[in-house]
């Protein structure tokens, strides 16, 4: 059974360039959240993914956008890089059904250098 | 205010010692809270979540006050693999949770 799978694992991109960063869900997962970790911080929440809508979003610019495919997998995009868009990007996923215990299972994320 | 605050640490603790660590919210209707371990460079995962009455799992305590908007944890005999950050989570009515920036521990021999 395989966990939630990220890549890439580290990139490494220059101010202004764009970037896509691709995650799939634990088997049986059908949500999709994705978290920026800056060194020293806690995950902070970008927005969430269910039926290939974004269903919740926290406090980030447009630049951050998302997709759902049908098979649940999702992608981050992020335009316009900033220095400060350097971080750990971290994909959660969770079932919505009646087996949601509200865990949430974490990829090894992709590191992500702007510089 | 912070929606979820810890205090970032470290902890530095010799082995067998008992750590506590405390964490705040401030959304009173929060309805779910859990503590995460997150190793350096590895990504967070779930430690225990954390009930009314309180509860524990082998070594590990945790402990919800709602009156007071805080939860904790008590590690007993603390173990050098216990070394890692400990992440506060409350998810509120929104169902996002919310993480807190995280409690260093450092369990030294």
């Amino acid at each position: 059974d395989a966990g939630v799978t990220q890549s890439p694992t580290h990139l490494i991109k220059t101010r202004g360039q764009q970037v896509t960063l691709r995650c799939s869900p634990k088997s049986g997962h059908d949500t999709v959240s994705w978290y920026q970790q800056a060194l020293g911080q806690g995950p902070q929440f970008i927005f969430q993914y269910y039926e290939e809508e974004e269903r919740q979003r926290g406090n980030f610019p447009d630049r951050f956008s998302g997709h759902q495919f049908p098979n649940y997998s999702s992608e981050l995009n992020v335009n316009a890089l900033l220095l400060g868009d350097s971080a750990l990007y971290l994909c959660a996923s969770s079932s919505s059904g009646e087996a949601n215990t509200g865990e949430l299972f974490f990829g090894e994320g992709s590191r992500l250098t702007v510089l | 205010r912070k929606e979820v605050e810890q205090d970032p640490g470290p902890f530095n603790v010799p082995e067998g010692a008992t750590v506590a660590f405390n964490c705040t919210y401030s959304n009173s209707a929060s309805q779910s809270f859990f503590w995460y371990r997150q190793d350096c460079r590895k990504e967070p995962k779930l430690l225990m979540s954390v009930y009314s009455s309180g509860n524990e799992d082998g070594r590990f305590t945790a402990q919800l006050n709602r009156a007071s908007q805080y939860i904790s944890l008590l590690i007993r005999d603390s173990k050098l693999s216990d070394s890692a950050t400990y992440l506060c989570v409350v998810r509120g009515g929104s169902y996002i949770p919310t993480f807190g920036r995280g409690t260093s521990l450092i369990v030294h021999p």
